[in-house]
């Protein structure tokens, strides 16, 4: 269990230009789980995927932000034309199949809009 | 819809005092209930958690009891150490079906040695 791997750990940005995170899941859990947390506030669930398939967007994710799952591994997150308010963590978590079982999370990737 | 409360921080405690930090929920059906602790700099950590009514999820002194009748989910810890100092979330998981967490706003703690 190597755990829920975030890349890159910092990101500081123009405003306007296209980002993209990647998140790399505990080998063999097929729920991916993508958050966004603010200073001060608790993490708000964006999506998820059960292997390759988003099953689940939360308004919070607008047109410009697009989440992939290729081959059930690893993800990326994109936010394009970026703006103040994207500034945050953004937090991946990861569980395996069956009930509801406890996530595991990475250590998240913290943007900054210049 | 399904909603976590949390008690206001921070929470500033001398060591070896008693913790207690609350947490209340909303919620359709019957959810999961989890603590999880955030320490400086670091992911967020399963502390504990409780899948049905009256079970008590307790790890490294922490201990917590999933009331049903009072949709309430507290923290507690006899004697807590600097080492405690982090923030908890509560959150709740299971009312749809993609088990999608929503917490709360968090509380910070601090122990003063």
């Amino acid at each position: 269990d190597t755990g829920v791997s975030q890349n890159p750990r910092h990101k500081i940005t123009k405003r306007g230009q296209n980002v993209t995170f990647r998140c790399d899941p505990i080998s063999e859990h097929n729920r991916l789980y993508w958050y966004r947390q603010t200073l001060g506030q608790g993490p708000e669930f964006l999506t998820y995927f059960q292997n390759e398939a988003q099953l689940e967007k939360s308004r919070l994710l607008s047109d410009r932000f697009s989440a992939e799952r290729p081959k059930g591994s690893f993800s990326t997150l994109e936010i394009q034309r970026t703006e103040q308010g994207d500034s945050a963590m953004y937090l991946c978590a990861s569980s395996p199949w069956g009930g509801n079982q406890p996530q595991h999370f990475g250590d998240g990737t913290r943007l900054s809009i210049l | 819809g399904d909603s976590v409360t949390q008690m206001e921080g921070p929470v500033t405690l001398s060591e070896e005092a008693f913790l207690t930090i609350n947490c209340t929920y909303t919620a359709t059906g019957y959810p999961s209930l989890f603590w999880y602790v955030q320490y400086p700099g670091e992911g967020l950590q399963l502390l504990l958690k409780a899948t049905k009514a009256d079970d008590k999820g307790s790890n490294k002194g922490f201990e917590a009891t999933y009331r049903k009748e009072t949709t309430s989910f507290h923290l507690e810890k006899g004697s807590v150490q600097v080492s405690d100092s982090a923030v908890y979330f509560c959150a709740l998981s299971g009312t749809s079906g993609t088990y999608k967490y929503i917490f709360g706003t968090g509380t910070r703690l601090k122990v003063l040695a």
